[in-house]
């Protein structure tokens, strides 16, 4: 069965360091999508992406945070210069089309812990 | 905006049936839809209701009743693997294609 794969499972960083979270969504799948869960807390939306160009983001999504479609198959979120708040798990998702969004395929997550 | 709001923590018995209920806020509604989260896992999609009534998916029904802003997920024939976390989401707006979750209900089922 296809399936989300994110790399790596677990990325330590120092605060003020770039980071960059790695996905492989489902190969004929169109949406894709990042979220975050802080530990314990509910899931969050941050950034959609269609069509190699972002078509929507939530206020969580500064200007500290990017995303690319750097080949067929790959989609990244960058966060510049992280922060102590930014430590949570990553996950990225993906759907076949935007009816069908309310069901997405999420990857198994990046833990990213700043220090 | 959009408001979610689910119990934050339930338990059953196995073999038991649960009903976890979510009320919504939203500008505009389409579709509510259930997730499924085990302890250090992703998310996994269980079911969506786009109409008012039950939809059955084997042991798990979600219904919806859009005039009372409120659905629920039916969790019949509890097993211990039913343990985990369940969020119910909707849209973030017409055309969106992201989803916004609800706070989570964390399901313990006891022997």
């Amino acid at each position: 069965e296809p399936e989300v794969t994110q790399t790596p499972s677990h990325q330590v960083t120092q605060m003020g360091q770039e980071v960059i979270l790695r996905c492989v969504p489902i190969s004929n799948h169109l949406y894709f999508y990042w979220y975050r869960q802080i530990l314990g807390q509910k899931v969050e939306f941050l950034v959609s992406f269609y069509n190699n160009e972002i078509s929507e983001k939530s206020e969580i999504f500064d200007d500290q945070f990017s995303v690319e479609r750097p080949d067929g198959s790959n989609f990244t979120l960058k966060i510049r210069s992280t922060k102590l708040e930014d430590s949570a798990m990553y996950f990225c998702a993906s759907s076949g089309t935007s009816g069908g969004a309310y069901e997405q395929y999420f990857g198994p997550g990046t833990r990213l812990t700043v220090t | 905006g959009q408001s979610l709001e689910q119990p934050s923590e339930v338990t059953a018995v196995e073999g038991a049936i649960v009903q976890i209920n979510c009320t919504y806020q939203t500008s505009g509604f389409y579709g509510l839809s259930w997730y499924q989260q085990h302890d250090g896992g992703a998310p996994t999609f269980l079911s969506y209701n786009a109409l008012d009534g039950l939809e059955e998916t084997g042991r798990f029904s979600s219904f919806l009743s859009r005039s009372d802003s409120y659905g629920y997920l039916l969790l019949q024939e509890l097993q211990m693997k039913d343990s985990a976390s369940y969020f119910c989401a909707v849209r973030g707006r017409s055309g969106a294609n992201n989803l916004f979750f609800g706070t989570g209900t964390r399901l313990t089922v006891i022997p």
